[in-house]
């Protein structure tokens, strides 16, 4: 089976200051994982996938595999970032298939 | 039009009706999946169809149902609808198994009274 922890559901940070959300993952094979936004009233988006390597609107996340970590880290926080954050993973199910699997989001407010 | 479509955008339903929700896929996508979105919850996998067949299913009830047409829209049907199954309902495509992740519409939000 597959999970997806993201341990803080509310996260405030202020401006400028460095932002790191917390995701941790269980799976048994090879996850492919990435970070999903919400911003409000607007739809999920993808906000960056561990396999590109990419920096996304100044975001990064580092896959970890000892620690099955896939945190997301901003050096510096802006008023734009405040939205909500789930982390997913993608892997095969039981029946071959890959799922989506995400977290229960966290919430990030940043303070001006 | 690119992007992922859904339609109704909200509904209102009575226990024990049937509901079918619609979606149409970013062009060029021939894999779908929905999810079921609760108030506080990140969204939870239902189902995923490829090319017209259901290739994954998490740990919802036979009574959620679904169809992939070959122009890649989709539809995720409720039979016997429970007052626990308001939701929104979020569709989203891909173009292949996931390496590239998911493109999602904006969602159904069903209420059951």
């Amino acid at each position: 089976a597959q999970r997806v922890t993201q341990p803080e559901k509310l996260l405030s940070v202020f401006k400028g200051a460095p932002v790191e959300l917390k995701c941790n993952y269980s799976y048994s094979g090879s996850p492919e994982l990435f970070w999903y936004v919400q911003y409000s009233r607007q739809r999920l988006q993808l906000l960056l996938r561990h396999i590109s390597r990419e920096s996304i609107k100044g975001f990064t996340a580092d896959l970890n595999k000892g620690e099955t970590s896939f945190h997301l880290k901003k050096p510096f926080a802006q008023e734009e970032d405040s939205a909500m954050y789930y982390c997913a993973l993608s892997g095969r199910s039981g029946a071959g298939s890959y799922q989506l699997t995400f977290g229960k989001g966290t919430k990030l407010s940043v303070i001006p | 039009e690119t992007g992922v479509t859904q339609s109704p955008t909200h509904l209102i339903k009575t226990r024990g009706q049937q509901v079918t929700l619609r979606c149409s896929s970013q062009s060029g996508h021939n894999t779908v999946s929905w999810y079921q979105q609760a108030l506080g919850q990140g969204p939870q996998f239902i189902f995923q169809y490829y090319r017209e067949e259901e290739n994954g299913r998490g740990n919802f009830p036979p009574r959620f149902s679904g169809l992939q047409f070959p122009n890649y829209s989709s539809e995720l049907n409720v039979n016997a609808l429970e007052l626990d199954d308001s939701a929104l309902y979020l569709c989203a495509s891909s173009p292949t198994a996931t390496l590239y992740g998911y493109t999602f519409g904006s969602g159904t939000r069903l209420t059951v009274v």
